[in-house]
């Protein structure tokens, strides 16, 4: 089944620490998008990228960094965690970004705690 | 600013009746419109979405879509308890040149048997 996997699943860190979180696709998409969800609020998109060579910012990308390793693989980096950056990380992908057209199929997402 | 509402709940319905779920949009040249479906810690998961004005129907699932009054709602017949959960509304928008979803913050379903 094609797929959009993310490591770790849950991550507890501290204030300062820089922490990576991966995505992986085999869905073949090209567009891949990094959210966090807070409760009672409704996702924010962190950055995204329409290809390799394509990042952009999102509503929410300070403090915030990322990498487009390949069409397949999407990182996103805190360099410098702290508490308020604790939420429930996901990554995204899709296949179109038109008009007409924006599907995104998540991955489980990632539980991170920052101390 | 583009802005997507929805009432937080929770929406409380007998199993096997109809729950109605709404969403507004403020983006009124939006032309793509999505509902998703999240159980608690787990991943939104795609279940309708909507291009053109009127009912699109899917299973037990309804969406409608009224861009008139930037309006689309979700209705799920005959809920069952697996449909306990919270339903995301996204619409798509132009943000920055690219588009983008705008998502609601959600409501809170609970089926009650």
């Amino acid at each position: 089944d094609a797929d959009v996997t993310q490591t770790p699943r849950n991550r507890i860190t501290k204030t300062g620490k820089r922490i990576m979180l991966e995505c992986s696709q085999t869905k073949g998409h090209d567009r891949m998008y990094w959210y966090r969800q807070d409760p009672g609020l409704g996702l924010r998109l962190i950055y995204y990228s329409f290809d390799v060579k394509d990042i952009n910012k999102g509503e929410i990308s300070d403090g915030y960094s990322v990498s487009r390793q390949a069409q397949a693989k999407f990182s996103l980096s805190l360099e410098s965690a702290i508490p308020n950056q604790t939420a429930l990380y996901f990554c995204a992908t899709s296949d179109m970004n038109t008009r007409t057209s924006n599907e995104q199929f998540f991955g489980p997402g990632t539980r991170l705690t920052v101390l | 600013q583009k802005e997507v509402e929805q009432n937080s709940g929770p929406l409380s319905v007998p199993e096997g009746a109809i729950a109605s779920l709404n969403c507004t949009y403020s983006d009124r040249v939006s032309q793509s419109f999505f509902w998703y479906r999240q159980y608690s810690g787990k991943s939104p998961e795609l279940i309708m979405s909507i291009y053109s004005n009127g009912d699109k129907e899917d299973g037990r699932f309804t969406a409608q879509l009224n861009k008139a009054s930037q309006y689309v709602s979700l209705l799920i017949r005959d809920s069952q308890p697996s449909d306990s959960a919270t339903y995301l509304c996204a619409v798509n928008s132009v943000v920055d040149s690219n588009y983008q979803l705008i998502w609601g913050a959600g409501t809170k379903l609970i089926i009650k048997p």
